[in-house]
């Protein structure tokens, strides 16, 4: 099983649909974040989450929220999804602190298509 | 804030080396690190500078310059599988901001 699993892998919405994208962690990470990823535009921050308790606006949040359910599921939702929001989603994992804190672990994946 | 700026395409040849350079802004620096994404696939770390210096796994080799907010990413013996999108990123333990990216095509 993948360290990091994202669900679904692939969606196809309409505007003004409510969607969820969910995201789960074996590595026991304390560490979670949502990218978006569009060509040319690299990956941008959605929402980050460094515990339970810690949930951090990125540098393109608006239109989404996120849930950290539990230490090892974070789930990002579109309310109102609009076709400017069809991207490809990256969830990743990261840990707090040692050796292992400067890697993000990534999923593989969530492509979303808004029509 | 972040930013960061990478060239957008590099070409090289099977066996070459190639350089791919990252600049960038920041207010406080918790590292430079660098990811590797296939098309159709997720990023993958390929390394991390915290300070100034040559860091080398294998063929792969990344260089900091905090003085001059610039990094690179050296690939050695180039084989066509290194084709893919690289990624400079800020960040660290500290949330992590990516580049723009590079996409790399070898070519025989």
């Amino acid at each position: 099983d993948a360290d990091v699993t994202q669900t679904p892998r692939n969606r196809i919405t309409k505007t003004g649909k409510r969607i969820m994208l969910e995201c789960s962690q074996t590595k026991g990470h304390d560490r979670m974040y949502w990218y978006r990823q569009d060509p040319g535009l690299g990956l941008r921050l959605i929402y980050y989450s460094f515990d339970v308790k810690d949930i951090n606006k990125g540098e393109i949040s608006d239109g989404y929220s996120v849930s950290r359910q539990a230490q090892a599921k974070f789930s990002l939702s579109l309310e109102s999804a609009i076709p400017n929001q069809t991207a490809l989603y990256f969830c990743a994992s990261q840990e707090a602190g040692g050796s292992g804190a400067n890697v993000l672990t990534f999923g593989a994946g969530s492509r979303l298509t808004v029509l | 804030g972040q930013s960061l700026e990478q060239p957008s395409e590099v070409t090289a040849v099977e066996g070459a080396i190639v350089q791919m350079n990252c600049t960038y802004q920041t207010s406080g620096f918790y590292g430079l690190s660098w990811y590797q994404q296939h098309d159709g696939g997720a990023p993958t770390f390929l390394s991390y500078n915290a300070l100034d210096g040559l860091e080398e796994t294998g063929r792969f080799s990344s260089f900091l310059s905090r003085s001059d907010s610039y990094g690179y990413l050296l690939l050695q013996e180039l084989q066509m599988k290194d084709s893919a999108s690289y990624f400079c990123a800020l960040g660290g333990y500290q949330k992590v901001t990516f580049g723009t990216g590079t996409k790399l095509q070898v070519i025989p």
